[in-house]
């Protein structure tokens, strides 16, 4: 079975700071993999997504994620966070093959505080 | 264009009772899927819906049950509520079955007392 974790449960960084969440995932072959953000009391909103191709992908907000196969790690970065950038963090995975089934399984979430 | 839309926005409900939440796709999807979110953790796929019939379903118990309309929207109904029950429920949608990206509404808060 797939899962999806996320070591992190909670991290705090300082304004301007660079940061990294990390991501590790359990799969039988390369998955789809995405990056979600949640603010307090909202619904997810995508950040970005790896399908396949260039291993380094570009998001929303000033984000980036690398995926590494020997890794099976997919970790989202961003050079430097603005304090808008506080909320809590979700990396998926979906499947590639089978088209009917494409639930997403979420890992745990990670807490971004941002200090001033 | 209108986004993912749930309704309603926060739910009380009593132990023992049934509930139902509802949600539109994004204009021009027509597969629906619902996920689970307790405090503090992630997601949880609890069934996708596409053509009015059930395509996928996650490890919850018969009490959890849903419906999609003609016009894509859907309804997931819970029988029987637990105090376990209360999370927050998100409503994803997408184009087409085959289509990976999903996009997610705001979710209702539902509390079980």
């Amino acid at each position: 079975a797939q899962s999806v974790t996320q070591p992190d449960i909670h991290i705090t960084v300082s304004e301007g700071a660079s940061l990294e969440l990390r991501c590790n995932y359990s799969y039988g072959a390369t998955p789809y993999l995405f990056w979600y953000v949640q603010s307090p009391g909202q619904g997810l909103q995508l950040l970005l997504k790896y399908f396949s191709g260039d291993t380094l992908v570009q998001g929303i907000k000033g984000f980036e994620a690398e995926f590494k196969r020997s890794q099976s790690s997919f970790n989202l970065r961003k050079p430097s966070v603005h304090w808008s950038d506080a909320a809590e963090y979700f990396c998926a995975v979906g499947p590639v093959m089978d088209m009917g089934r494409r639930a997403l399984t979420f890992g745990s979430g990670t807490r971004l505080q941002v200090q001033p | 264009d209108a986004g993912v839309t749930q309704s309603p926005t926060h739910l009380i409900k009593t132990r023992g009772q049934q509930v139902t939440l509802r949600c539109s796709p994004k204009s021009g999807h027509d597969t629906v899927s619902w996920y689970q979110q307790a405090l503090g953790q992630g997601p949880q796929f609890i069934f996708q819906y596409y053509e009015e019939e059930e395509r996928q379903r996650g490890n919850f118990p018969d009490r959890f049950s849903g419906h999609q309309f003609p016009n894509y929207s859907s309804e997931l109904n819970v029988n029987a509520l637990l105090l376990g029950d209360s999370a927050l429920y998100l409503c994803a949608s997408r184009q087409g079955q085959g289509h990976i990206e999903q996009y997610f509404g705001p979710g209702t808060r539902l509390t079980v007392t």
